[in-house]
């Protein structure tokens, strides 16, 4: 199967500062990707969309401001948690749609 | 897209096949059926999908009923590594359309 990679693969930060995350599709060109978010024993939630060029959609209670998602290129999206707090560590995993959908190693996020 | 309705977890013992069910008794049409697996700490890992033939790859058999209700995983021979969260997802067929990821069936294969 097509590859995603993500960095880091995990970050632990201060509480306050912002942590950018890296997705990239290594072998396929991925129009749209997604953005996912996994506490703890429980399944993925999808937190956005993003197409590439264009501004991406967000699930109802995904605060746009806060989990900042730019899709620059066909191989390469970021997401940015603003102002981390403690609640928002968690598992972010990014899939990228080639032929099917394909997700990265995931980045563990702890904030202090 | 249409809900779907997994076993919490299931044994299986190493070698042996094991067969995963999904109930999806209201799919429609257009949508197919999507499984994916997640290993303890990794992403998802894309296993297998149709929509209303049989299908068969190099990880897995997909069977779906003729009124595609439900289908059936098969991992012919289960190792340690199959040990995972098994999910089933149905996605209407266009591509970008977003997957919902449901609790999974935790498949624990035992030596």
């Amino acid at each position: 199967g097509a590859v995603v990679s993500q960095h880091p693969s995990w970050v632990i930060c201060k509480s306050g500062t912002s942590v950018k995350i890296e997705c990239r599709s290594l072998d396929f060109q991925a129009t749209t990707m997604f953005w996912y978010r996994q506490f703890p024993k429980q399944s993925l939630m999808l937190m956005a969309t993003s197409n590439e060029g264009s501004k991406a959609t967000y699930e109802q209670g995904v605060e746009k401001d806060k989990f900042l998602i730019n899709h620059a290129s066909l191989t390469l999206s970021t997401l940015t948690v603003t102002s981390a707090h403690p609640e928002d560590s968690s598992f972010y995993i990014c899939g990228g749609m080639g032929e099917t959908q394909y997700f990265g190693p995931g980045t563990r996020l702890l904030v202090l | 897209d249409a809900k779907t309705t997994q076993p919490t977890s299931m044994d299986c013992a190493e070698g042996r096949a094991a067969n995963l069910p999904c109930n999806h008794s209201t799919i429609s049409g257009n949508e197919y059926v999507y499984w994916y697996r997640q290993i303890h700490s990794q992403g998802p890992q894309y296993i297998i999908h149709g929509l209303k033939n049989n299908e068969t790859n190099e990880m897995a058999s997909l069977i779906i009923t003729e009124d595609r209700k439900s289908s059936t995983l098969i991992l012919p021979h289960a190792t340690l590594r199959d040990t995972a969260v098994y999910y089933c997802i149905v996605r209407r067929g266009a591509a970008g359309n977003k997957l919902t990821f449901g609790g999974g069936t935790r498949v624990l294969v035992k030596p």
